[in-house]
């Protein structure tokens, strides 16, 4: 069974800071990672994802996150935050070799102060 | 190419009235995937088809809910009769299958309120 975890429902910086939501994962076998970006009122957009390929995957906006093995991880980070990065942000395990189902974490909520 | 559509986007009914939803997949997407995202939490999986076959359902509460994709292509989510725990934005995604390009496209969601 697969399962992801995100630490912090919330998240808030300052415009111009270091960006870092987390993300660990469980998995049986080895998996595909994904962060995706939900803002007010659309759907889900992929920024990343990781399909065992290079461990550093560099997304849109600026975004990347790296696959840590060792310690079950997949945060996202971003160098310097902007106002438009407020959203909702999820980390979603799929079981490679498998039937490819998404499991998805609960979110956390990027907020960015000027 | 063009994303998932879904319609309606806004749906309000009462308390055990039906309502149904459609999705319309990425073209040549076989998997077709019904998500459930309940206000503060993530998606939640209800039911994945690949082509017109169910792949899994464990999570759709079968006892009002029904989903059908009969030519392989579009897709329809039907309640019958809803409950306010029903309240939800309902997702739709689909995806090709194969090494290296397994993700999700998502259309906007249909927002019910169920009052």
């Amino acid at each position: 069974a697969q399962s992801v975890t995100q630490l912090g429902s919330h998240v808030s910086v300052s415009e111009g800071a270091l960006v870092l939501l987390r993300c660990n994962y469980s998995s049986s076998v080895p998996p595909y990672l994904f962060w995706y970006v939900q803002y007010p009122n659309q759907g889900l957009q992929l920024l990343l994802k990781y399909t065992s390929a290079a461990t550093l995957v560099k997304g849109i906006n600026g975004f990347e996150a790296e696959f840590k093995k060792s310690e079950t991880s997949f945060h996202l980070t971003k160098p310097s935050a902007h106002m438009s990065d407020a959203a909702e942000y999820f980390c979603a395990v799929s079981e490679s070799g498998g039937s490819y189902i998404p499991t998805f974490g609960r979110g956390t909520s990027l907020i960015v102060h000027p | 190419e063009a994303g998932v559509a879904q319609s309606p986007r806004y749906k309000i009914i009462e308390k055990r009235q039906s309502v149904a939803f459609w999705c319309n997949p990425i073209s040549g997407h076989a998997t077709l995937y019904w998500y459930q995202q309940i206000l503060g939490q993530g998606p939640k999986l209800l039911i994945q088809f690949q082509n017109n076959g169910v792949v899994d359902d464990s999570q759709l509460p079968k006892d009002r809910f029904s989903a059908e994709r009969l030519k392989g292509v579009d897709s329809t989510l039907k309640i019958q009769p809803a409950k306010l725990e029903d309240s939800a934005v309902y997702l739709c995604a689909s995806s090709r299958i194969g090494q290296g390009l397994t993700e999700a496209f998502f259309g906007q969601g249909t927002r019910l309120t169920v009052v």
